[in-house]
């Protein structure tokens, strides 16, 4: 159980395109999903927290309106780079959080790899 | 939340018992300690999480010190495949964030 998948597993674009990762929960419904960032050699980084219905919340210094996200159903969210550049290229890894009894579990999906040419 | 020590690399002997340790002297009595692992080029793995008692599933043990400012994961018998980073992480119960460390990169050795 506790399943993520994202899709696609990697791509490659031309700078100025934009792209679109989706992100789905297999078996089990998510009211909150999260984006981050992976760098090589770095550590994730949060993106944005993405709630079921409403806006997503940003971190800081992650600009908005280039990072795209909707949460339209509680199994999928997407992530849409916008005008993407080279500087973009990424890796790019989801979260959906599993309600438990008194405690919440984040399980990630398998990542997303972007190259912008 | 509060933030994680991890040394940032270790070996184990294949088969032997892998000791992650964590420091976590900050930590508040509402924070959980949460165990992911993450292999090369993949998403983070859920290993193990526990609040103050210690914990045991199929991948692994976590053991809490009584006064909660450290904890161990413990693989009982390392393989190859265990090779991987390994992120200590404590989290605000029912909190929305997780913030990830640098982690400490596991390489089991034949």
């Amino acid at each position: 159980g506790a399943v993520v998948s994202q899709h696609p597993s990697w791509v490659i674009c031309k700078s100025g395109t934009s792209v679109k990762i989706e992100c789905r929960s297999l078996d089990f419904q998510a009211t909150t999903m999260f984006w981050y960032r992976q760098f090589p050699k770095q550590s994730l980084m949060l993106m944005a927290t993405s709630n079921e219905g409403s806006k997503a919340t940003y971190e800081q210094g992650v600009e908005k309106d280039k990072f795209l996200i909707n949460h339209a159903s509680l199994t999928l969210s997407t992530l849409t780079v916008t005008s993407a550049h080279p500087e973009d290229s990424s890796f790019y890894i989801c979260s959906a959080e599993q309600a438990q009894t008194n405690t919440d579990t984040q399980y990630f999906g398998p990542g997303t790899r972007l190259t912008v040419l | 939340d509060a933030k994680t020590t991890q040394p940032p690399s270790m070996d184990c002997a294949e088969g032997r018992a892998a000791n992650l340790p964590c420091n976590h002297s900050t930590i508040s009595g509402n924070e959980y300690v949460y165990w992911y692992r993450q292999i090369h080029s993949q998403g983070p793995q859920y290993i193990i999480h526990g609040l103050k008692n210690n914990e045991t599933n199929e991948m692994a043990s976590l053991i809490i010190t009584e006064d909660r400012k450290s904890s161990t994961l413990i693989l009982p018998h390392a393989t190859l495949r265990d090779t991987a980073v390994y992120y200590c992480i404590v989290r605000v119960v029912l909190s929305q964030k997780v913030t990830f460390g640098t982690g400490t990169k596991l390489q089991v050795i034949p």
